[in-house]
């Protein structure tokens, strides 16, 4: 499987944007880029996936790299709410039946108030 | 609220115990998951299910027992555990087989394992 890397930890005011980078250098052409984060004492929580182009909904933003081997997570104003980890994953969309999620260790995002 | 839930939410059990964790989920999926989160470690996928078979095994040892009655509902025996099993056990479970790299996991809050 394709790995992926991020910084440990970032640090964010609250209400500023914040820019978290995942870098995947050995991405092939199938792979999804997904994103999920684990609150405190919960469970992790879907957020964003894409493939090519960049992604919005109403939790965050997606960008990815034009050569895909780098994709930014973009909380637009951050809330202390979203103090998590941060997982990036990515899935190959071509393997039927290849369900599982591989989390690394993420990064751990801290709001200061 | 993401559909899924387990019980019980705490287990404190000695090594001798056999009890078991509940997972249910109520959106409809053909795939649940359970996995394994140790303090400071990152989550591992235990087991996975489509259309109640067992479509893989990450070598998970065999006091560990899974059953799948339905679609619905998942369960996690335990027994003769070690007090290194001691962890977070999470249920997920996601559209299912088919749906390609875009399909979409939910998590239950899980189960707060401790192992005397």
């Amino acid at each position: 499987d394709a790995k992926t890397t991020q910084p440990n930890s970032m640090e964010s005011n609250e209400e500023e944007p914040v820019h978290l980078p995942c870098n995947h250098s050995t991405i092939s052409g199938t792979d999804y880029i997904h994103w999920y984060r684990q609150l405190p004492s919960q469970g992790p929580e879907y957020v964003i996936h894409g493939l090519t182009s960049n992604v919005n909904n109403r939790m965050a933003s997606l960008a990815i790299a034009e050569d895909r081997k780098s994709s930014t997570l973009i909380l637009h104003r951050a809330t202390l709410r979203d103090a998590a980890v941060y997982y990036c994953i990515l899935r190959d969309r071509l393997v039927f039946g290849n369900e599982k999620l591989t989390f690394g260790t993420g990064t751990r995002l801290t709001i200061i108030p | 609220e993401t559909g899924v839930t387990q019980t019980p939410r705490h287990l404190v059990m000695g090594m001798t115990n056999k009890k078991s964790l509940k997972c249910e989920q109520h959106l409809g999926h053909n795939a649940m998951y359970w996995y394994k989160q140790s303090a400071k470690k990152p989550l591992e996928l235990m087991f996975v299910y489509n259309f109640k078979e067992q479509t893989e095994n990450n070598s998970v040892p065999s006091r560990f027992s899974p059953e799948c009655p339905n679609s619905s509902h998942l369960f996690l025996h335990l027994h003769t555990l070690q007090p290194e099993d001691s962890a977070l056990y999470l249920c997920a479970s996601s559209q299912g087989f088919g749906a390609s790299g875009g399909d979409t996991q939910y998590f239950g809050p899980g189960t707060r394992l401790t192992v005397l």
